[in-house]
């Protein structure tokens, strides 16, 4: 199985000041039809997993472009720019190039 | 509008049976792999089991392999998850997700093993 590895694990941010969460992979992400599934996921306190970047970098319908991907082969990383008090809550990386998908520990994003 | 409805969830004990349900509507269901994601209390997401748009190839996380079956109606627009030979550690929120990127979750459906 793929482990997948984030740092940090809490990451308290002033508001409006920017944040950066890291993810690894085990293995490379580069599926055998050449896209890298790595996708980033945010939860907010009681409530399923909303999807914001998928393939590394594409931000998915509705999320704010605050928030940024990068990175390639089994290093990546989700920048918001500037935290907004809605931003508050558990980010997970995610691969889903091997099934069953692999997540991240999660880091929790607060508010200082 | 996209939606996905999970279903099915309850108290059992420890060895018993329930069956997860995925109601899907506002897509095409039969174009998209489907998937059960679980969270343990206070716990973070584990992937548990996948299946392909027609219902061909299925994946399992080796924790849940020859316990739960991941299956489909694509006639139904429907996902579901058979539980078996349920264990306390099985105790946990089960979303459904929509495709490989999982861009639409369901609201989940808690299932605790307990006696």
């Amino acid at each position: 199985d793929i482990v997948m590895t984030q740092t940090p694990l809490s990451s308290p941010v002033t508001l409006g000041q920017p944040a950066s969460i890291s993810c690894r992979s085990s293995q490379s992400l580069v599926h055998s039809n050449g896209n890298t599934y790595l996708s980033w996921l945010q939860q907010r306190p009681g409530q399923p997993p909303r999807l914001l970047i998928h393939k590394i970098s594409n931000r998915f319908s509705g999320v704010p472009d605050r928030f940024s991907g990068s990175g390639a082969g089994t290093d990546f990383t989700l920048k918001i720019s500037r935290v907004e008090a809605e931003d508050v809550g558990v980010y997970y990386c995610m691969q889903a190039t091997q099934f069953p998908q692999t997540f991240g520990q999660g880091t929790k994003v607060e508010i200082k | 509008e996209v939606q996905l409805v999970d279903s099915g969830g309850g108290l059992v004990q420890p060895g018993g049976s329930l069956r997860l349900s995925c109601a899907a509507s506002g897509f095409t269901f039969s174009d998209y792999s489907m998937h059960w994601v679980r969270q343990a209390p206070g716990r973070g997401l584990e992937g548990v089991a996948n299946i392909e748009p027609d219902g061909n190839e299925k994946f399992y996380v080796d924790s849940v392999k020859g316990r739960f079956t991941i299956s489909r109606d694509n006639a139904k627009n429907s996902l579901y998850l058979q539980m078996n030979s349920l264990r306390a550690e099985d105790t946990a929120v089960y979303y459904c997700a929509r495709g490989r990127i999982t861009d639409y979750w369901g609201q989940g459906t808690l299932v605790t093993v307990s006696s």
